[in-house]
């Protein structure tokens, strides 16, 4: 059975880089059509696609946090990461990692997810 | 501002049926991208209910359903139940912004 989990600094100060780990068991991320995704959701609110990236390095990123974002996938192909520089409170969320799938780009869900990891952006 | 537009919350007494609406736009649900939905029980993370407009995982009761028309989408719980006090949350794409977006998210309360 395919699990996730985020790992990950719990506190980052503002203007800093955040950096967090998804690690992939029970499966590859380099096996199937699949696309592996970050998502986030502030303390009380809703859920915000960061972006996905392919087994390849092929990503895509949400146009809102573009200029800030880094996925990347390690060559051991067991884990994937993010990187969002320049944080402030407003990037303080439960971060979550997802196998993103599905057939065509436009059409792809997310599942399963990870348990989540909540950073607080704080100095 | 999220894009795909749900109730804030919805009510039922146990055993009755409630529907989650999933309001969008030309640029996402009505362009033909498909519409999947999350349950997101108290402090877990979300849980795929429904993918491709209408279908269920396996081990997801068929007492959820999801429809699509247009620019909005639907979830239908019938027989509700205790267990199904969560959030709900609906996702898309959405060609203008180039990205994958989520509702507003809907809170089911079992009266």
């Amino acid at each position: 059975q395919l699990q996730l989990q985020e790992s990950g600094p719990g506190l980052v100060k503002p203007s800093e880089t955040l950096s967090l780990t998804c690690t992939v068991s029970g499966g590859s991320i380099s096996s199937g059509s699949y696309y592996w995704a970050w998502i986030r959701q502030p303390p009380g609110k809703g859920l915000e696609w960061i972006g996905s990236i392919y087994y390849t390095g092929s990503t895509s990123y949400n146009p809102s946090l573009k200029s800030r974002v880094t996925i990347s996938v390690d060559a051991s192909k067991t884990h994937f990461s993010l990187e969002l520089t320049s944080v402030t409170a407003a990037d303080t969320a439960l971060y979550y990692c997802a196998r993103h799938e599905g057939a065509a780009a436009g059409r792809r869900w997310f599942d399963p997810w990870g348990q989540g990891t909540l950073v607080t952006v704080s100095s | 501002q999220s894009v795909l537009t749900q109730p804030p919350s919805v009510s039922g007494a146990p055993g009755q049926r409630v529907t989650i609406s999933c309001t969008g736009s030309s640029s996402n649900i009505g362009a033909g991208y498909d519409v999947h939905w999350y349950q997101q029980l108290p402090g877990t993370a979300p849980k795929l209910l429904i993918y491709g407009n209408s279908n269920r995982p396996s081990g997801v009761p068929d007492r959820f359903s999801g429809s699509k028309s247009g620019t909005s989408a639907s979830l239908a719980i019938t027989g509700l139940q205790a267990e199904d006090e969560a959030d709900y949350y609906c996702h898309s794409y959405d060609s203008s912004l180039s990205s994958y977006v989520f509702g507003t998210g809907t809170k089911v309360t079992v009266v």
